[in-house]
C-alpha cells in the first residue's frame, strides 16, 4: 500500500523553463491537494481538488496550474518557473472535502536556477 | 504577525526525557487541532487530532489544547533517538481540509 506517490523527488529547473509534478494516491481519496513548504514558513497550500472533477485556489497559487487527471491522479504544473518557487512541494490527500485529516506524499525538492 | 506560531528549535534533549512542544494561535475560530511528525526529507504525518479543547492520549503522547488561552502543547514521555523530527502543529475552524493553516514547524533532536 503506497499511500501518495510523488514524482520526480528531485528537480533543477532553469528560469523560465516549464515541468509538471505528478501526485497519485491509492486510498480511494477523493481531495487531493498540493503544498509548498518554505524554511519557517509552514506549509502553505498551492491548489486543491476536493473532487474529481474540481480544481480551487487556496492561499498560493500565483504561477502554478493543476490538473486533476482521474480520481487517483493530481498534477501540479510550473509554465515558467521562477526563482521565488524553489521549494519543497508535497502532494496530500484526505477522505473527503470535509475530512481534515491529511496524508501527505514524500515531496520533491525543486530548485529554479 | 503569522496565526500559529511555534518556536523553530531546534529542541536537544536527552534520551528518556520529556519534550513539551508547543504553538501558540490567534484565530478563536479554530476548533479542529492536530500534530503532524516529518522526518527529514519526508512528508508530514498525522499523529495527534483533537477537537475543542481537553486532552487526548495515544501511547508516548499527549495532545492538549487551551482554547482560553490559545495554546496547544504535544508531550512526548520518555523520548527516543527515533522522535527526532520536525513537529508541525496545524489548525481549522471547520473540519474541511483546504482550510488548514500550518505551524512552521519545530524541530526536535533527541540524543541517546
Amino acid at each position: 500500500n503506497a499511500g501518495v506517490t510523488q514524482t520526480p523527488k528531485f528537480q533543477v529547473l532553469k528560469t523560465g523553463q516549464s515541468m509538471t509534478l505528478q501526485c497519485a494516491q491509492d486510498m480511494n481519496h477523493n481531495s487531493m491537494y498540493w503544498y509548498r513548504q518554505d524554511p519557517g514558513m509552514g506549509l502553505r497550500l498551492i491548489y486543491y481538488s476536493a473532487s474529481e472533477g474540481t480544481t480551487d485556489k487556496g492561499e498560493v497559487p500565483n504561477g502554478y496550474n493543476v490538473s486533476r487527471l482521474n480520481k487517483r491522479e493530481f498534477s501540479l504544473r510550473l509554465e515558467s518557473a521562477a526563482p521565488s518557487q524553489t521549494s519543497v512541494y508535497f502532494c496530500a490527500s484526505s477522505r473527503g472535502p470535509t475530512n481534515e485529516k491529511l496524508f501527505f506524499g514524500s515531496g520533491t525538492q525543486l530548485s529554479v536556477l | 504577525q503569522k496565526e500559529v506560531e511555534q518556536d523553530p528549535g531546534p529542541l536537544s534533549v536527552p534520551e528518556g526525557a520529556i519534550v513539551s512542544l508547543n504553538c501558540t494561535y490567534s484565530n478563536s475560530a479554530f476548533q479542529y487541532f492536530m500534530w503532524y511528525r516529518q522526518y527529514s526529507r519526508k512528508g508530514p504525518e498525522l499523529l495527534m487530532y483533537t477537537y475543542s479543547s481537553g486532552n487526548k492520549e495515544d501511547g508516548r503522547f499527549t495532545a492538549q489544547v487551551d482554547k482560553s488561552s490559545k495554546y496547544i502543547s504535544l508531550f512526548i514521555r520518555d523520548s527516543q533517538p527515533s522522535d527526532s523530527a520536525t513537529y508541525l502543529c496545524a489548525m481549522t475552524r471547520n473540519n474541511a481540509g483546504n482550510m488548514l493553516t500550518f505551524g512552521g514547524g519545530t524541530r526536535l533532536m533527541v540524543k541517546p
